[in-house]
């Protein structure tokens, strides 16, 4: 079983307008780690937002926020008043085995964001 | 330099060829990763390195050859590599917090084995 699936391969979004990107995760670990990544064409992967197992909150950076919903098993972000700059692919990503000393990140298959004037 | 560099940033190679892609964090991270990003799949972990010893390898075949000399630099020494080998290569960093120690990552090398 895949561990992050996100099932939109492409979005659009007209600029100004709110998107969600849907990521849902399969996990047996009590403490994990939820992060999401931007990659432009240029290849480098951005950081942008992490939301921790155990955080009541959920997470906000700037236009960014995580919609954390753990009974569901999903993580999914979303941006606010889009920008062109934001076109892009998103990767969700989780890290388990907190306190284990394991250091991988598991990510998705990305979802591509394209951005209309 | 700031960040995580990579070079070279593009890499063709013929499958008997040796060569090296080298990986250089500015950051004082103590974790260093190798990362696949072949199309149409994830990414794919390859090595994890933690204070320069290999934490974790993805039954990665012997033909990528990781090296950490220090924990600012790790290399992925390539050799008899095969086409379905190019993809792109992302190294990435980090310091060591808790789980919610986010991963910099480099702006990769794009191989291409002929």
């Amino acid at each position: 079983a895949q561990k992050i699936t996100q099932t939109q391969p492409g979005m659009f979004v007209q600029e100004k307008e709110a998107v969600t990107l849907d990521c849902t995760y399969d996990t047996s670990d009590q403490s994990y780690g939820l992060f999401w990544y931007k990659q432009p064409s240029s290849g480098e992967m951005i950081f942008l937002i992490y939301q921790g197992s155990y955080d009541e909150q959920n997470a906000t950076e700037g236009r960014y926020s995580l919609n954390f919903q753990k009974a569901r098993k999903s993580a999914n972000l979303v941006i606010s008043a889009s920008q062109l700059g934001d076109s892009a692919m998103y990767f969700c990503a989780m890290r388990e085995g907190a306190g284990t000393g394991r250091r991988a990140l598991t990510f998705g298959s990305g979802t591509r964001l394209q951005v209309q004037p | 330099e700031t960040g995580v560099t990579q070079t070279p940033r593009h890499l063709v190679m013929g499958m008997t060829n040796k060569k090296s892609l080298k990986c250089e964090q500015h950051l004082g991270h103590n974790a260093m990763y190798w990362y696949k990003q072949s199309a149409k799949k994830p990414l794919e972990l390859m090595f994890v390195y933690n204070f320069k010893e290999q934490t974790e390898n993805n039954s990665v075949p012997s033909r990528f050859s990781p090296e950490c000399p220090n924990s600012s630099h790790l290399f992925l020494h390539l050799h008899t590599l095969q086409p379905e080998d190019s993809a792109l290569y992302l190294c990435a960093s980090s310091q060591e917090r808790g789980s919610g120690d986010e991963q910099f990552f480099g702006p990769g090398t794009r191989l291409t084995v002929l």
